[in-house]
């Protein structure tokens, strides 16, 4: 199975910060690669498919990179509303696994 | 506007059984695979089933086959998870989640809010 790797785990930011995540896969996923983002207590929302297509409704200070097994998503200037955690999530073979997750906390 | 509702959770002996049902709404059902995921804080997110929207052909994680079956009523515009022989393990907040495709969708697009199963003696 495809192992999807985080980093960093947590990260501390502020308001304005551009803030970037990366993931990487232990072997080639093309670019069948998906961002979520997720509340506390809240279903995980897709925010990127196909490693940067937008989905509809999703600010445009995010954005999506990368290739292969090496990945970024990128927050251009940090808002309130995207203290969150983060996951990656492969959708290039059957067990579609997703990374283990990137808080963003307020620094 | 898609919506998911899942019931059906809560608390459960080891070796015993729980089925959950997730509502669906604001998208034609049948047309779209659908999926269950699980979170819990130690293993984090991990699919678990998945079924095709039109002769629900179904599809599982290692870890749940045998175990779990997945299930849909498109008239209802329902799907349903049968757990069977839950341990410890199987604890988890399970997601009810809609398929970007008509068949074994790996990507999900919208998701329910969650039902709790707890496994505990």
């Amino acid at each position: 199975d495809i192992l999807m790797t985080q980093s960093p785990s947590t990260l501390s930011a502020s308001v304005g910060d551009r803030v970037t995540i990366t993931c990487r896969a232990s072997q080639s996923v093309s670019r069948q690669l998906a961002w979520f983002q997720q509340k506390p207590g809240k279903a995980p929302r897709l925010l990127i498919s196909r490693a940067s297509r937008l989905q509809s409704g999703v600010p445009s200070r995010f954005s999506g990179s990368g290739s292969e097994t090496e990945f970024t998503l990128t927050i251009s200037s940090l808002q309130p509303d995207d203290f969150a955690t983060y996951y990656c999530q492969q959708y290039s073979d059957y067990s579609r696994a997703f990374g283990q997750g990137t808080k963003v906390e307020v620094k | 506007e898609v919506q998911l509702v899942e019931s059906g959770g809560g608390l459960v002996q080891p070796g015993g059984s729980l089925r959950l049902s997730c509502a669906a709404s604001g998208f034609a059902f049948s047309n779209y695979g659908m999926s269950w995921v699980r979170q819990t804080p130690g293993k984090g997110l991990e699919w678990v089933a998945s079924i095709s929207g039109t002769d629900a052909t179904s599809y599982y994680a290692d870890s749940v086959r045998g175990r779990f079956t997945i299930s849909r009523d498109n008239s209802k515009n329902t799907l349903y998870l049968q757990l069977n022989s839950l341990t410890a393990e199987d604890a988890a907040v399970y997601y009810c989640a809609k398929g970007d495709c008509e068949n074994d969708c790996y990507l999900c697009d919208y998701w329910g809010q969650g039902a709790l199963v707890s496994v505990s003696s």
